[in-house]
């Protein structure tokens, strides 16, 4: 069936250094594919998706780009920043229909940035 | 983003009781609602989606009888957890979204724990 697989955490970094975060999925039809966020004490939130081959998804200076041929949707910053310690899910959403909601999780990574 | 509100955050019941956790869209339209289970240091698992209006549809291996959805608004589902045992002790998740291909707002889950 449908799976995400992930970098095993937890991942331990300092402040400014550059970040990166493996994630593959199987490749059962297109799906769109999205990293979720998990700040300490909050609930789930959309980083960046992307719904088709080559799109990179963008937001808080993360970036992800969907590779079709290596079925890899990798997490990446350049410079990451201690507010950026958090729990990061890698997601892929079922091909068509519902694709944003009903969505297969990888196990999710722990990041903590020291200053 | 949409808020989507959990309720209760935490709840501790006996075994054999039932216990209703509540997802609202407080801000919007939900007509599809998921529910997701996480276990300790694992991923989040689809457990069913529900369409306001309509009968649940439920991931293969779970128990329909024992996992009770309602979506009787288009703001509210619940799930009622009957005849609770201690290997239902987990943490429930529910996600909402208003339409096809538009992003999913997650709640901030509920803490299930069965003595």
């Amino acid at each position: 069936g449908d799976s995400v697989t992930q970098m095993e955490g937890p991942v331990t970094l300092s402040e400014e250094a550059f970040l990166t975060i493996n994630c593959t999925y199987t490749a059962t039809g297109y799906p769109s594919l999205f990293w979720y966020v998990q700040y300490p004490g909050e609930g789930l939130q959309l980083l960046l998706k992307a719904t088709k081959a080559d799109d990179k998804g963008s937001n808080k200076g993360f970036e992800a780009t969907y590779r079709k041929e290596t079925t890899s949707f990798h997490l990446e910053k350049g410079s990451v920043q201690v507010s950026d310690s958090a729990v990061y899910f890698c997601v892929r959403g079922v091909a068509g229909g519902t694709s944003y909601g009903k969505l297969t999780f990888g196990q999710g990574t722990i990041l903590t940035v020291h200053p | 983003g949409a808020v989507v509100s959990q309720h209760p955050s935490r709840v501790i019941c006996k075994s054999g009781t039932s216990v209703k956790i509540e997802c609202r869209s407080l801000d919007f339209q939900a007509t599809t609602m998921f529910w997701y289970r996480q276990f300790p240091k694992q991923s989040l698992m689809l457990m069913a989606t529900s369409n306001e209006g309509s009968k649940a549809t439920y991931e293969q291996g779970v128990e329909k009888d024992k996992f009770l959805i309602n979506h009787a608004s288009l703001t509210l589902s619940t799930l009622t957890v009957t005849s609770a045992h201690p290997e239902d002790s987990s943490f429930y998740i529910c996600s909402a979204q208003s339409g096809v291909n538009t992003e999913a707002f997650f709640g901030q889950g509920t803490r299930l724990t069965v003595v």
